[in-house]
């Protein structure tokens, strides 16, 4: 099992609908959770972290973290062609982040 | 603020040179790392520092990869000799150390061929 799983998509949704994007990962003492953005081409750039259970937002983004299931989300309102993007997620143990492999959203005009 | 800072951008040499990457973190991290992405294995944690000292560097690929950090504003990471299955890009990311609690920068990356 991999210890960051993401489905690698790609995900399309249309402009002004909700993506979700979802990430699970394996070990239970992991303490931090973060969610990147990468445009093709460029660096992973951070758009959220979340430490505890139950969601955060800001703006459009809300992530939600479940540890008992090892869940983590990240749902995107107000879809914009902007949001067009592999999504990372990380996962931090022991002060190392593993990262999934991403999922690639499309957003459709 | 200035981000973390990489160079170069583009390197392109042939098989069984020396390569050397150059990192400046953000001032006031005190944590460095060097990530290495490709299309088949994603982003990769290769090695990092804490304060200035190799802390895990389970995911350097081999002897042949090497990383310094001779003060808390520069990092290298150094191939010699470089293989054509080095060709990615290599990122280099910092943070504040403390309480898991802080995330990570990254830089530009370096994008790395090797012919």
């Amino acid at each position: 099992q991999k210890e960051v799983e993401q489905n690698s998509g790609p995900l399309s949704v249309p402009e002004g609908a909700i993506a979700s994007l979802n990430c699970t990962y394996s070990d239970r003492g992991s303490q931090s959770f973060f969610w990147y953005r990468q445009y093709s081409g460029k660096s992973p750039e951070l758009i959220m972290s979340i430490y505890s259970n139950g969601d955060k937002e800001d703006g459009r983004f809300t992530a939600q973290l479940n540890k008992a299931s090892q869940y983590v989300s990240l749902l995107i309102r107000d879809s914009q062609p902007s949001d067009s993007a592999t999504y990372l997620c990380a996962v931090l143990l022991s002060e190392k982040l593993t990262f999934g492999t991403g999922t690639r959203l499309t957003i459709i005009p | 603020d200035a981000g973390v800072i990489q160079s170069p951008r583009h390197e392109v040499t042939e098989m069984g040179q020396e390569v050397t990457l150059r990192c400046k973190p953000i001032s006031g991290h005190n944590s460095l790392f060097w990530y290495r992405q490709t299309m088949m294995r994603g982003l990769e944690l290769l090695i990092y520092f804490n304060n200035n000292v190799p802390i895990d560097d389970s995911g350097m690929p081999e002897d042949r990869f090497s990383a310094k950090m001779p003060n808390a504003s520069f990092s290298t990471l150094k191939i010699q000799p470089s293989e054509p299955r080095d060709s990615a890009v290599y990122f280099c990311a910092s943070s504040r150390t403390g309480g898991g609690y802080q995330p990570q920068h990254f830089g530009d990356g370096t994008r790395l061929s090797i012919l």
